[in-house]
Parts: structure tokens; sequence; C-alpha cells
């Protein structure tokens, strides 16, 4: 069991909009450590998404945006197409396991 | 760009030690903005933070792993290793290698992971 609670599955339209939930603790996103999100293409290894909760790498396109409050994250995919089709990881640092966190995933799907 | 390999044996057998090591390019081991992490993912699964080393030789591990796990920098050859001690099936995984972001405001410790290799899958089979 993860210590970030993602939904295991989310799904969308083309053109539609989906967010993604990140669930944590007081000892975690609670306790203000930021949340990172990473999309994991069918076998490629993850790629970083939006870091420090709402910021995207160079290369990312706008429609991906995230934000943060109190225990929780969330990651929002507007416009959604095709290749966004992967799974989709949130991580943050964990003050009682002095350690990384990630959340199980979120496996999403176009319709 | 910077850019991570891993590189190691893909069969382990049982009970044996798991060795990788990650090589970068494009970028030094030895700055003082980053971490050198390993991460894993068990087929099918999600990803598990496994360690991380600062240049200083300093370490981190996830505590469910630390009993096991040694991860060492080696600056003059621009890697850093990673060892898992007494492998079972349970460690059948792909390992990741990653370049982790330090934090330079009130919390200094490891953010984002990013770049990431490859991955290497490794199998313990007799």
């Amino acid at each position: 069991q993860s210590v970030l609670t993602q939904p295991p599955s989310v799904s969308g339209a083309p053109g539609q909009r989906v967010t993604i939930s990140c669930t944590g603790s007081s000892s975690n996103i609670g306790a203000g450590y930021d949340v990172h999100w990473y999309q994991q293409l069918p076998g490629t290894a993850p790629k970083l998404l939006i870091y420090a909760n709402s910021n995207r790498p160079s290369g990312v396109p706008d429609r991906f945006s995230g934000s943060k409050s109190g225990t929780s994250a969330s990651l929002a995919i507007s416009g959604l197409q095709a290749e966004d089709e992967a799974d989709y990881y949130c991580q943050s640092y964990d003050s009682s396991l002095s350690g990384v966190v990630f959340g199980g995933g979120t496996k999403l799907t176009v319709l | 760009q910077v850019q991570l390999q891993e590189s190691g044996p893909g069969l382990v057998k049982p009970s044996e030690t798991l060795s990788l090591t990650c090589t970068v390019s494009g970028g030094s081991v030895s700055s003082g903005s980053y971490y050198w992490s390993w991460i894993r993912q068990p087929p099918g699964e999600g990803l598990e933070w496994i360690g991380y080393i600062y240049y200083s030789g300093s370490t981190y591990y996830n505590p469910s792993l630390k009993s096991r796990v040694t991860i060492s920098v080696d600056t003059s050859k621009n890697q850093f290793s990673l060892k898992l001690s007494s492998v079972t099936a349970a460690d059948t995984a792909v390992y990741y290698c990653a370049r982790v972001n330090r934090g330079s405001g009130w919390f200094r410790g490891p953010n984002w992971f990013d770049p990431w290799g490859q991955g290497t899958l490794v199998t313990v089979s007799s």
C-alpha cells in the first residue's frame, strides 16, 4: 500500500478534461513538501511532467497542470489526446519515513 | 543534456547480490545541486524508491530495503552504483537510475527526479 494514494484508473474521451488525485498526510504533502508528477508511456521510463506542485518542464504542453492543497495534490489534463494514454505517478517526501514516496500510479485510458 | 545509462547483469541467482552501475554523461555526479538515485518497478507494478547518494558519499535508503542496499559513487568515472544483497524473486524488477534535484529553499532534501535512465530488467531466478 502506497503512502500517497491515487485512483487506479481514470478515463476520458478525446478533447475532454480529466483530473488525477494524489492524497497524502501530515507527514508528506500536508507538511509542505512539494509534489511532483511523472508520465510513463507503455514500455518506457517515467518522464517528469510537473515539478514543485505546478511547474512544467520545458517541452511539456500547457494542457498539463498541477495543483496542491492541504494534504492532497491534483494533476489535470485538458484537451485529452490519444498519446496521453499512460500511467501517471505522483511523488513527494515523507518526514516520518525520512525518504521519497511515490503514489501507486493511475492508468489513464483515452476512450 | 544529461543522460543516464544503467548497466549490469540481467539475471541474478536467489541469495546472491544484484549489482548495477549508472553512467552519467553530459553532467557531473560531483554537482552539489543534485542527488543520484535508484528506483525500481516490478513487472506490472508501481515505482519504489530504493535510495540516493550525494557526491560527498552521504547515502539515504528506503527503510524497507536498508539492511540489504548499498549505493556508492565514483566521481572519477562519473558513475554511481547499486548493490542489493540476498535477493529473492520479489526483487525482480526494472531498475532505473535518476538524477534528483536538491531543494534550495527550506527543504534541502530530494525533490523531483529528472532525467531517468532507460531502465534495465533484472530477473532473480536460478
